[in-house]
């Protein structure tokens, strides 16, 4: 069955600085990734996703995720956070032939300070 | 496009109550799928359509739990009977199937349900 780990349920980072949350998957094969971010009272938006056309992927509000098949990783990154990012994050991932239900990670929640 | 849309935004109910939900996708998506969420926790798959078709159930629904999407449109998720323990975020997305590893799944706004 494939799962998701998300290293730290919470980070915190100053304004300016770079955020690194960290998620590994386990798959048997190189499976679909994705990145959401949700915002308190609200649904989940979609981040960015990997679906095996290139290792780095770019997303909006300026974040990117490497996929790195030999950690079983996707760890999300953005080179200076902004208070606009304090938000819930959590990775996902489906099964390589994808379209089917995500399996999520718990979350990592992501406080920006000042 | 005007998104996925979920209603009611937030039910509070008594245990034992019957209480439903609408969600409505992104007009031309074929797929539809419901999630809850707990506090702390990340979305937990609850069921699928695609069109009209339910395709999966997790063992997370219980006989208490039907959903259904009568015209491959909107979909609605029933919980009878319900007790403290479904209290939750029920969130609803939806996805183009156009092939394969094309599906990117479209979250609503979710339904808090809080059972009293």
């Amino acid at each position: 069955a494939q799962s998701v780990t998300q290293l730290g349920s919470h980070v915190s980072v100053s304004e300016g600085a770079l955020v690194l949350l960290r998620c590994n998957y386990s798959s048997s094969v190189p499976p679909y990734l994705f990145w959401y971010v949700q915002y308190p009272n609200q649904g989940l938006q979609l981040l960015l996703k990997y679906t095996s056309a290139a290792t780095l992927v770019k997303g909006i509000n300026g974040f990117e995720a490497e996929f790195k098949k030999s950690e079983t990783s996707f760890h999300l990154t953005k080179p200076s956070a902004h208070m606009s990012d304090a938000a819930e994050y959590f990775c996902a991932v489906s099964p390589a032939s994808g379209n089917t239900p995500l399996v999520f990670g718990k979350g990592t929640r992501l406080s920006v300070i000042a | 496009d005007t998104g996925v849309s979920q209603d009611p935004r937030h039910k509070i109910t008594k245990r034992g109550q019957n209480v439903t939900f609408r969600c409505d996708p992104i007009s031309e998506h074929n797929r539809l799928y419901w999630y809850r969420q707990t506090l702390g926790q990340g979305p937990e798959f609850l069921t699928y359509f695609q069109n009209e078709a339910q395709l999966e159930k997790s063992r997370l629904l219980s006989d208490r739990f039907s959903a259904e999407r009568p015209k491959g449109s909107f979909s609605t998720l029933e919980i009878q009977r319900t007790e403290q323990g479904d209290s939750a975020m029920y969130l609803c997305a939806s996805s183009l199937l156009a092939g394969a590893g094309t599906d990117t799944q479209y979250f609503g706004p979710g339904t808090r349900l809080t059972v009293l």
